[in-house]
């Protein structure tokens, strides 16, 4: 079973427009979110994170929402750049299990920013 | 560097054959984690030490896969006698400590079984 969702493979926006991607979970242990940002034959760039004691945390043009009660978070990237064309994952781990630290990704959504 | 390196980048072998992949994380980081990703999936949890101990090998998709942090820095991900459904990219990451830290993550390892 998928307990981290990306259910948009792909979404397109303009320059200078904001770009909200979104991921549901749906297991409650969860409690540290996480986005990575991926360039082809690299690895994942941590982008920005939250814990579950918070709702929103935001670091420069990337912010993350978190919604408990929906088991729904979202990165809202403002204003979007063709830099960031990229694919972003969602991931969710449960660190207050200690050694129990792996993180569950999503699938991916592909962001292309159109100049 | 100040990333994780892994290597090789890129590994060719025939089914049946042994492969080893090597990572070697930030220094100072404590816990180190093995991920597989498949085309088109998010990576998938293999396996995670927190210095040389192993504390989670949940992940290991069977027993030809083997993992060791013998010094609690560089870390081994071992397949033995691969078979096709082997072939994906594995991923190391590695973090300060454990808990709220991100995991910061290698370019990863392409492997292709022949």
């Amino acid at each position: 079973d998928q307990q981290v969702k990306q259910n948009s493979p792909s979404l397109s926006v303009q320059e200078g427009r904001i770009s909200i991607l979104n991921c549901d979970y749906t297991n409650s242990m969860f409690d540290y979110f996480l986005w990575y940002k991926k360039y082809p034959a690299e690895g994942p760039t941590f982008l920005i994170s939250i814990s579950s004691i918070k709702d929103k945390n935001e670091d420069g043009r990337f912010t993350v929402f978190l919604n408990k009660s929906a088991k729904h978070l979202s990165l809202h990237i403002v204003p979007s750049q063709p830099g960031d064309s990229a694919v972003y994952f969602c991931a969710a781990g449960s660190v207050s299990n200690f050694g129990n630290e792996k993180l569950t990704f999503g699938t991916g959504t592909r962001l292309t920013i159109i100049p | 560097g100040a990333g994780v390196s892994q290597s090789p980048r890129y590994k060719v072998a025939k089914r049946g054959q042994d492969v080893a992949l090597r990572c070697d994380p930030i220094s100072g980081h404590v816990s180190l984690f093995w991920y597989q990703q498949a085309l088109g999936q998010g990576p998938e949890f293999l396996t995670y030490f927190q210095n040389e101990a192993q504390l989670d090998k949940s992940g290991l998709p069977s027993d030809r896969f083997f993992a060791e942090r013998p010094e609690g820095s560089v870390s081994t991900l071992k397949i033995q006698r691969t078979q096709q459904e082997d072939s994906a990219v594995y991923l190391c990451a590695s973090s300060f400590t454990g808990g709220n830290q991100p995991q910061h993550f290698g370019d990863g390892t392409r492997l292709s079984i022949l």
